[in-house]
């Protein structure tokens, strides 16, 4: 069964700092991996998304995430962090070799930018 | 404009009520789904179609059904509302069969007192 872990219920951090927020999945074919955001009163936008090749995947607003199959992570990251980032964060896993519908989503993580 | 469109945004009713939501796009994709969202528990999928005659119930479906009326158009109605209904509602598109990255409406809030 797939399933995906968003340890944090908040991060916390100040601007202009890196950022990361975790994610961890399970699945049991090859894992196709996502990256969502939800600003207020707004709909998820799509992020990024990792189907195969280079494990570092590059995203929208500056966002990255690196795949780890032997950690089965896929962290979101973030250089330098804006006020403007703050937002709910989902992360996203998907079972590549069924070909199927089923997209599981974490639970999400609230990202917190300070001035 | 927006490539999915919700209607209403918010609605507040009663229980025992028919409601029903309505979603469009305009990306010309295939797959549809309707998702509902509360804190702290994610995303949950009530039912998904892959065309027009291809529609599936997902993980939460009592209570719910929907209609997909053309490839653009994809409706969710409770048939008869309870409080613990009450959410955030999302339609969402998807792209392709194999990546499925997903295109989300703005969702519906609803109410149920």
């Amino acid at each position: 069964a797939q399933s995906v872990a968003q340890p944090e219920d908040q991060v916390n951090v100040a601007e202009g700092n890196p950022l990361t927020v975790k994610c961890t999945y399970s699945v049991s074919g090859n894992p196709y991996l996502f990256w969502y955001v939800q600003y207020p009163n707004r709909g998820l936008q799509f992020l990024l998304k990792y189907i195969t090749g280079d494990n570092l995947v590059k995203g929208s607003y500056g966002f990255e995430a690196e795949f780890n199959k032997s950690q089965t992570s896929f962290h979101l990251k973030k250089p330098s962090a804006l006020v403007s980032d703050s937002a709910l964060y989902f992360c996203a896993v998907r079972d590549g070799d069924t070909g199927g519908f089923k997209t599981i989503f974490g639970a999400g993580t609230r990202l917190f930018v300070k001035a | 404009d927006a490539d999915v469109t919700q209607t209403p945004r918010n609605r507040i009713t009663k229980t025992g009520k028919r409601i029903m939501l309505e979603c469009s796009q305009t990306k010309g994709h295939d797959r549809m789904y309707w998702y509902r969202q509360d804190p702290g528990l994610g995303l949950r999928l009530i039912y998904y179609s892959f065309d027009v005659k291809d529609i599936n119930k997902g993980e939460i479906s009592d209570g719910y059904s929907v209609s997909r009326q053309a490839q653009a158009k994809f409706s969710l109605s409770l048939e008869s509302a309870i409080p613990n209904q009450t959410a955030l509602y999302f339609c969402a598109t998807g792209d392709t069969r194999f990546t499925d990255t997903q295109y989300f409406g703005p969702g519906t809030r609803l109410t149920v007192l």
